[in-house]
Order: C-alpha cells, then sequence, then structure tokens
C-alpha cells in the first residue's frame, strides 16, 4: 500500500531535550517536505527537500533541522525543543516537485512541557 | 508571496442538504493549482478535489465540486447531499507550478464543517 508513515504519532518531551520525528515513503517520491498545524494558522511548511541531498527552509524553519541521505526518508530534528515548538506535525510527500498530489502522514502530536 | 483566505470558522449543515465552503487566495503568479484537503477527527489530510488555474472548466468529484473564479481569485467547494462522513475541518490550499519551484502547499486557516443529522 503506498503511505507516508510518521513515528511516533504522540509524543510529550521536556524543554531541551533533543527529539527526531521520522518520516518514510514508500513511493519513490523526489519531494518531501514538513508542515507544523497551530489552531487559526492552518498548516505553515517548515523544510522541504527536492531530492537526496537537496533540503531547504521553508516559511517557519527555526528550531528545526532536517535530512535527506535516502529517497525514502525524511526525519525532522528538534535539537532543543522548546514550548513554542507543540503543535501537529505533518509530513508530505509527492512525485515530483510541479503540481502533483501530495501525500500526507498521520501527523504527529508534539507536546513540548 | 501567496495568501490564502478562509474568513468562515465554522459552518453547520443539515444531512443531505448542500452547502458551500468560501475561499479566496492572493498571488501574482498565473501558473497555480488550488486544492481542497479535508482532515476529519482521525488527523489525516485527505484531498478532496482539485483545480489547475489553466482549466476554465470547474472540477468536480462526486458530491463535491468547485466554483473556481480565477479573475475574482476566488475557489469555492460546493458539498451536495451532505453526509455525517464530511463532518470534518475543510483546508483550503495552493501551490505554485513551475520547473523548479518549491512545491510548497500554502493553506488557509480552515473551516469546521458540521453535519447535523
Amino acid at each position: 500500500e503506498a503511505q507516508v508513515t510518521q513515528n511516533p504519532r504522540y509524543l510529550i518531551t521536556v524543554t531541551g531535550k533533543k527529539l527526531t520525528v521520522t518520516c518514510s515513503q514508500n513511493m519513490n517520491h523526489e519531494y518531501m517536505s514538513w508542515y507544523r498545524q497551530d489552531p487559526g494558522l492552518g498548516l505553515r511548511q517548515i523544510y522541504y527537500s527536492m531530492n537526496v541531498e537537496v533540503t531547504d527552509k521553508g516559511d517557519v524553519p527555526e528550531g528545526y533541522k532536517v535530512s535527506r541521505k535516502e529517497k525514502r526518508n525524511f526525519p525532522l530534528i528538534l535539537e532543543s525543543p522548546s514550548p513554542n515548538q507543540t503543535s501537529l506535525y505533518f509530513c508530505a510527500s509527492s512525485f515530483r516537485a510541479v503540481g502533483t498530489e501530495a501525500f500526507f502522514g498521520q501527523g504527529t502530536r508534539l507536546t513540548v512541557v | 508571496a501567496q495568501t490564502v483566505t478562509q474568513s468562515q470558522p465554522e459552518m453547520s449543515v443539515q444531512e443531505a442538504e448542500t452547502v458551500t465552503l468560501s475561499c479566496t487566495y492572493d498571488t501574482s503568479e498565473n501558473n497555480y493549482y488550488l486544492f481542497w484537503y479535508k482532515q476529519p477527527p482521525s488527523r489525516q489530510m485527505i484531498l478532496v478535489i482539485r483545480q489547475e488555474a489553466y482549466k476554465q472548466q470547474n472540477a468536480t468529484e462526486n458530491r463535491f465540486s468547485v466554483n473556481f473564479q480565477k479573475a475574482a481569485k476566488s475557489f469555492s467547494l460546493k458539498i451536495s447531499d451532505s453526509q455525517l462522513g464530511d463532518t470534518a475541518m475543510y483546508f483550503c490550499a495552493f501551490m505554485i507550478t513551475y520547473t523548479g519551484a518549491n512545491s510548497k502547499l500554502t493553506f488557509g486557516k480552515g473551516i469546521t464543517l458540521s453535519v447535523r443529522p
């Protein structure tokens, strides 16, 4: 089954403790992206990747890192999480960068206390 | 920069009735796509319908159709014969389409739709 898999789905952590949210897709998609969803703000892009070893900042990149060492994986790293990073996070992928449908993961609910 | 505006935070409709969700956007680009995504309580983001800006014909998918007015930069979603399973948050989204562009989806704030039995 074609899918984007995120883990974990729920995470509660403390301020400053490094964490990684994994994202994997099995559709051989070139383009992958991370979004955060906050009430009243919709979804906003954090980082994106056009292909392996090609990543760039989205609209709200502060406090986040990403890497794309393999085509299928695109982890989101919070090296020193803060409470303002409490949010719902989505990974998305699409076949190529130009105008194709984005497939979303199930979402990760992160709470930083 | 692109912006997407969904001015209605909540709407309610009786089962089997028709409801229209509004969306406006602002861009200086000529080539783009517009989308409506549904987010039920499960949080999954589900693509409802897609419209290419170069197409004049409005997209339809079963009970879902859009009214795309390019000059007015308006993109509303009509849901016919509303069902209880349509209860969800709906997001309007915009994507630039030219080679090499970041295929970022720019989302509106969303609208919560409740279908009453």
